[in-house]
C-alpha cells in the first residue's frame, strides 16, 4: 500500500530567506506522480508543483522547487525568498500507476510561518 | 471564471439525518474525487469516478455515497450522519488525458454533527 510521510510537524522562517520541507514515499509501483500542495488559512488547497517518477530533472515552479531523490524515496519542496503569504500548511501527496481515477494519497503536513 | 464549486460551505446537522452536499466543476476535466479531512487535517480520499468508473476506498461507510448528474457534477450524500462524518469535505477534479495528473479542490464544506 502506498504511504506518504512528513516528518516535520512546523518550520519557522524569516522572511525572503529559503524554507526546505522533507517527504519521503512508500510504494511498490514503478510509476507514480508526486505533488505538493498549500492549504492557506481559509483552507484552500492549492496545487503548486509535480514530480513525475520517471523524470531525472526536480521539477521548478517560479519560487518552488523539487529536492528529487528516488533512491531514497524521498520528494523535498524547496521555497526560495519566502513572502508572509507563503505561510501555510504543505502538504505532500502521491498518485501511483495509470489509473487517472486513482485518489491522491497525502502525507500530514507541514506548517510553515514566515515571519517578517 | 473555471474552477471548482462546492456548495453549502458549512453545514449542522443532527445525528441521523440525511446531507447533502453539491460540487460543480467548470475546467473541463473528466474525472472528480470527494476527500474527507479530519480535525487533524488528514486527508484522506473517499470515492473517485469518471465516465468509466467508480472507485470506493473500502474504508468508506456504506452511508456515504456519490452521486453524478455528469461528468462537470459530482455530489455526496450521507444517508444517516454519525458523530465522527464532522469534518471538511472537500470535492476535486482532474483531466484524464495528457500529461496533466494533478487535481483542482473546492474551497471545502465543513460539516458538523451534533
Amino acid at each position: 500500500a502506498q504511504k506518504v510521510t512528513q516528518t516535520q510537524t512546523s518550520i519557522s522562517v524569516v522572511e525572503k530567506t529559503t524554507v526546505t520541507m522533507d517527504c519521503v514515499y512508500e510504494t511498490r509501483d514503478s510509476s507514480y506522480f508526486l505533488f505538493w500542495y498549500k492549504q492557506t488559512a481559509s483552507g484552500e488547497i492549492v496545487f503548486l508543483i509535480r514530480q513525475d517518477s520517471y523524470k531525472k530533472e526536480n521539477a521548478t515552479v517560479g519560487h518552488y522547487s523539487l529536492n528529487f531523490q528516488k533512491p531514497k524515496s524521498s520528494i523535498g519542496l524547496i521555497i526560495t525568498a519566502t513572502q508572509i503569504e507563503d505561510s501555510a500548511v504543505y502538504f505532500c501527496a502521491m498518485r501511483e500507476g495509470d489509473n487517472y481515477a486513482q485518489g491522491l494519497t497525502f502525507g500530514l503536513g507541514t506548517r510553515v510561518s514566515v515571519f517578517p | 471564471e473555471t474552477a471548482v464549486f462546492q456548495t453549502p460551505n458549512y453545514h449542522v446537522t443532527q445525528v441521523g439525518n440525511e446531507v447533502s452536499f453539491n460540487c460543480k466543476q467548470t475546467l473541463g476535466h473528466d474525472t472528480m474525487y470527494w476527500y474527507k479531512q479530519d480535525s487533524k487535517k488528514l486527508l484522506k480520499i473517499m470515492f473517485s469516478y469518471n465516465n468509466k468508473q467508480l472507485i470506493v476506498n473500502e474504508t468508506v461507510p456504506r452511508r456515504f455515497s456519490p452521486q453524478s448528474s455528469d461528468k462537470a457534477h459530482l455530489n455526496l450524500r450521507i444517508k444517516s450522519v454519525e458523530p465522527e462524518d464532522s469534518a471538511v469535505y472537500l470535492c476535486a477534479s482532474s483531466r484524464d488525458w495528457g500529461n496533466s495528473y494533478e487535481q483542482y479542490f473546492g474551497p471545502g464544506t465543513r460539516l458538523t454533527v451534533l
